[in-house]
């Protein structure tokens, strides 16, 4: 079975500072992982995904998140916080078959 | 290129009342899924379908939700009769294919509000 742990519901952050977002995955298998983020009243866009290429990976708008199969993590950073950034995330694990495991997601704020 | 089309983007309707939303996934998409979210959890899928077979519907309460995909396109999703813990967004995403790893991409949802 998989599944994704967010280790922060809400995190707040001052624009221009670094942004840093804490998923913990568990999976059976070799896992791809995924970062969406939901924008209010808007569709999940995704952000940037892993599946067993670099372990480093970069996504859109400035994100990247590293891969870490000894602490089971995949944690997203920006360095500079934009206010658009303000946003829900979900850290996403998928293995062996199709289906999506979303966590509980994390909310973001940009103070300006 | 367009993306995934949902309406209506709004509902509201009492307890044992029915509501069907439909959705239109991006051209050329064979595999679709329809999501619920509810309010401060993450997305959990209701079911998958393959062009219009039905892959996995393990999690969708069959008592009161049907969901369907005629032609292989655009899909209905249908709640009858409604309960108030029905209240939740509902998401439709597609993807190329199902294959793992692939990414799925989503609509904007309905919001669906039960009284």
């Amino acid at each position: 079975a998989q599944s994704v742990t967010q280790l922060d519901s809400h995190v707040s952050v001052s624009e221009g500072t670094p942004v840093l977002l804490r998923c913990n995955y568990s999976s059976s298998y070799s896992p791809s992982l995924f970062w969406y983020v939901q924008h209010p009243n808007k569709g999940l866009q995704l952000l940037l995904k892993y599946t067993s290429a670099a372990t480093l990976v970069k996504g859109i708008n400035g994100f990247e998140a590293e891969f870490k199969k000894s602490e089971t993590s995949f944690h997203l950073t920006k360095p500079s916080a934009h206010m658009s950034d303000a946003a829900e995330y979900f850290c996403v694990v998928s293995d062996r078959d199709y289906k999506l495991s979303f966590g509980a997601g994390t909310t973001v704020t940009v103070r300006a | 290129e367009a993306g995934v089309a949902q309406s209506p983007r709004y509902k509201i309707i009492e307890k044992r009342q029915s509501v069907a939303f439909w959705c239109n996934p991006i051209s050329g998409h064979a595999t679709l899924y329809w999501y619920q979210q509810i309010l401060g959890q993450g997305p959990k899928l209701l079911i998958q379908f393959q062009n219009n077979g039905v892959v996995d519907d393990s999690q969708l309460p069959k008592d009161r939700f049907s969901a369907e995909r005629l032609k292989g396109v655009d899909s209905t999703l249908k709640i009858q009769p409604a309960k108030l813990e029905d209240s939740a967004v509902y998401l439709c995403a597609s993807s190329l294919s199902g294959r793992v790893g692939g990414t799925q991409y989503f609509g904007p949802g309905t919001r669906l509000l039960v009284l």
